[in-house]
């Protein structure tokens, strides 16, 4: 399995609701990536789990609450989200945890719509 | 931080003709230097690599040089066809707080290949 897969691939949210995006790999990547890609934009880092930990976030409004509950996923909790926040979400993951030469590959994204 | 910055912003080119995009970066710490080419409605493709101790790479119709002196790095597609065609984005991977990397991307190029 070479892939990095996401779920679910569309979602709408009003601003009071919670949700979960998905996402896992099973190619034993021990760093997994969240990014924010607005249209017309390149992706924009939200966070870094490095071997399970949380190693970067890149001063994100708590109203996202990453989890890693293992090595192979990689959840995004949202709550209280505002229309603004409406984008397409990336996972990825790399072979080794955060350093130079460290090929990124990511999924399809999960596009949100918040309502 | 890391500034990339990526020229042109729109490039169409007729199928079979070469298309070259550029990118320059700020930190001379930064030592990996990725492209991903992100179609419609996908998440990024990684197409090809460079580390900062190679100066030129090549797969297939695709080729990467670098020039660390200068802080340029630049793309090459050969002989274009139109699945070419989709906005790529160029990176450079720098050092952050720690010993944390993370990818600094541009702003990414839309390449159409005409038929």
């Amino acid at each position: 399995d070479t892939e990095v897969t996401q779920t679910p691939k569309h979602l709408v949210m009003g601003m009071t609701n919670k949700k979960s995006l998905k996402c896992e790999q099973h190619m034993g990547h021990r760093a997994m990536y969240w990014y924010k890609q607005k249209a017309k934009k390149p992706p924009e880092l939200m966070f870094v789990y490095s071997y399970e930990k949380l190693s970067i976030n890149e001063s994100v409004p708590s109203r996202f609450s990453p989890e890693c509950p293992n090595s192979s996923l990689l959840n995004l909790h949202l709550h209280a989200l505002q229309p603004e926040d409406s984008a397409l979400y990336l996972c990825a993951s790399s072979r080794l945890g955060l350093v130079p030469s460290n090929e990124q590959f990511f999924g399809p994204g999960t596009r949100l719509t918040v309502l | 931080g890391e500034n990339v910055e990526q020229h042109p912003s729109t490039l169409s080119v007729q199928e079979g003709d070469s298309a070259v995009i550029k990118c320059t970066y700020s930190d001379s710490a930064s030592n990996y230097f990725p492209w991903y080419k992100q179609e419609l409605g996908k998440g990024p493709q990684l197409i090809i690599d460079i580390r900062s101790n190679v100066g030129e790479k090549k797969d297939q119709r695709i080729a990467v040089t670098l020039n660390k002196t200068a802080k340029h790095f630049s793309l090459h597609i050969t002989e274009t066809q139109p699945e070419d065609s989709a906005v790529y984005f160029c990176a450079a991977s720098t050092p952050g707080r720690g010993s944390n990397y993370k990818l600094t991307f541009g702003k990414g190029t839309l390449l159409t290949v005409n038929p």
